[in-house]
C-alpha cells in the first residue's frame, strides 16, 4: 500500500465509544481548517471543514469543534467503528483559498 | 469519473537516474497539487497549479525537482538525479476552486536506491 508507516500519536478506543483527535494550529489568517482521514494505503480523504468564524459544524457522526482563541481544533467521531481506523490529519488553507497545509496527523486505532 | 489518477504505483530506481511520476487530475477541477509524505516531514505540500499555471513552488525541495501541467488533465513530477532522501510516497490532489475538499490519488510509492 501506499501509507509510509508513520510514527504518530495512537489513540486508542473501543468500538462503540467516542473518540477526540486533537489539533493545534499556528495560522491565525487561515479561512478554513480541515479535518481529513487517511486509510492504509490510500490517499487522504476529507471528512468535514469549519470556517475561521465558526465555533463548530456537525456532520454524519462528527463534529468539529474551533478555540480560536488557543489556536485549538478538535475531531469528535460519535460511536466510533472499526471502519474509522486511521491517521487523521487537520489541515488549513494559508496563503491561498485552495492551498491546503497539513499538520502531523494522529493515528486513530479502534478495537472491538 | 474515476478519480485522481496516478502512475506509476511503484517506482524503484538507482540514484542518479530520472524519475518522472504522472497525475491525472479529475476532469473540472481547476486546482492541482503535489503531495510528499515521509515518516519524518509528513504530508508536504510541494507545488499547487490553478488553470495549469504553477501558483507556489515554495515547497519544491531543490532544483532537482520540477513539475509541469502542460493540459487541464495532466500533471508531471520529475526528479533529476535522484537521490535515495527522495525515498516517500508522492500524491496528487485536485479540488475545484472554493473548495476544501482536495481529492487525492492513490500515491507513488518511490524508492531511491
Amino acid at each position: 500500500g501506499e501509507s509510509v508507516g508513520l510514527h504518530l500519536p495512537t489513540l486508542s478506543v473501543q468500538e462503540g465509544d467516542n473518540s477526540i483527535i486533537n489539533c493545534a494550529y499556528s495560522n491565525s489568517a487561515s479561512d478554513y481548517f480541515i479535518w481529513y482521514k487517511q486509510e492504509s494505503g490510500k490517499g487522504p480523504q476529507f471528512i468535514i471543514d469549519i470556517r475561521s468564524n465558526m465555533d463548530k459544524r456537525q456532520g454524519q457522526r462528527v463534529t468539529v469543534l474551533l478555540n480560536k482563541t488557543v489556536k485549538h481544533l478538535s475531531l469528535q467521531i460519535a460511536a466510533t467503528q472499526p471502519g474509522d481506523s486511521a491517521v487523521y490529519f487537520c489541515a488549513e488553507n494559508a496563503g491561498g483559498y485552495n492551498k491546503l497545509i497539513f499538520g502531523a496527523g494522529t493515528r486513530l486505532a479502534v478495537h472491538p | 469519473d474515476a478519480g485522481v489518477i496516478q502512475s506509476p504505483r511503484h517506482e524503484v530506481t538507482e540514484m542518479g537516474q530520472e524519475v518522472t511520476l504522472r497525475c491525472k487530475p479529475i476532469s473540472g477541477h481547476d486546482y492541482l497539487f503535489w503531495y510528499r509524505q515521509t515518516m519524518m516531514r509528513g504530508l508536504e505540500l510541494l507545488i499547487y497549479f490553478n488553470n495549469n499555471v504553477p501558483i507556489d513552488d515554495s515547497g519544491m525541495p531543490e532544483d532537482r525537482f520540477s513539475a509541469k501541467m502542460p493540459n487541464a488533465s495532466f500533471s508531471t513530477l520529475k526528479i533529476q538525479p535522484s537521490e535515495p532522501r527522495d525515498s516517500a510516497v508522492y500524491f496528487c490532489a485536485s479540488s475545484l476552486w472554493g473548495n476544501t475538499e482536495a481529492f487525492f490519488g492513490q500515491g507513488t510509492r518511490l524508492t531511491v536506491v
